[in-house]
């Protein structure tokens, strides 16, 4: 079990560029989560897959955001025209859950991807 | 609008002390809690899960939980210079995603 795995663990970028993430869940888990954190905040939902399928997105995911998990293993998440307001911390997690009526329900986060905005 | 809410803190004890952290939240369907440990510029370890009423205990961490008054705290015994982090509560529903509180720092001095 190599946990989760992200790259870049930072990145800096200017405004109005584009920029792409990726996120390697721990190998057995079927579902991968991706959150952003700014200073002080916990970390918010920003969507999570299930195998290959996206199955929620939260209303924080504006247009300039997408996210894919083509194969159902790693998954990546861009981000077109940065704005400064982009710059956060961004999280991905992943669990292995059977079903909703499961109890295990326990995500594990990977080191994440610091993102400045210039 | 599922809330979590936390003390920001910071919480000082001095070491070898309890240190008691404290978490409520507002979604009466919320069926699983989770602390999670974050170190500065790190992300977040997750170190305790419960998901019945009660305590469970794992070396110097209890999580307790009460659904009645939505509420689930984190105890450490035996408090250490190293323990000293932010602790984010964590939420779920069934069919819902994580909701986390904005943590509260906790600071053991030796």
């Amino acid at each position: 079990d190599t946990g989760v795995s992200q790259d870049p663990r930072h990145k800096i970028t200017k405004r109005g560029q584009n920029v792409t993430f990726r996120c390697d869940p721990i190998s057995e888990h079927n579902r991968l989560y991706w959150y952003r954190q700014t200073l002080g905040q916990g970390p918010e939902f920003l969507t999570y897959f299930q195998n290959e399928a996206q199955l929620e997105k939260s209303r924080l995911l504006s247009d300039r955001f997408s996210a894919e998990r083509p194969k159902g293993s790693f998954s990546t998440l861009e981000i077109q025209r940065t704005e400064q307001g982009d710059s956060a911390m961004y999280l991905c997690a992943s669990s292995q859950i059977w079903t909703e009526d499961s109890e295990s329900y326990e995500q594990y986060f990977g080191p994440g991807t610091r993102l400045t905005v210039t | 609008q599922k809330e979590v809410e936390q003390n920001s803190g910071p919480l000082s004890v001095p070491e070898g002390a309890i240190a008691s952290l404290n978490c409520t939240y507002s979604d009466r369907g919320s069926q699983s809690f989770f602390w999670y440990r974050q170190y500065s510029g790190k992300s977040p370890e997750l170190i305790m899960f419960i998901y019945s009423n009660g305590d469970k205990e794992d070396g110097r961490f209890t999580a307790q939980l009460n659904k009645a008054s939505q509420y689930v705290s984190l105890l450490i015994r035996d408090s250490q210079p190293s323990d000293s982090a932010t602790y984010l509560c964590a939420v779920k529903a069934r069919y819902s995603t994580l909701t986390f509180g904005k943590g509260t720092m906790l600071l053991v001095s030796p």
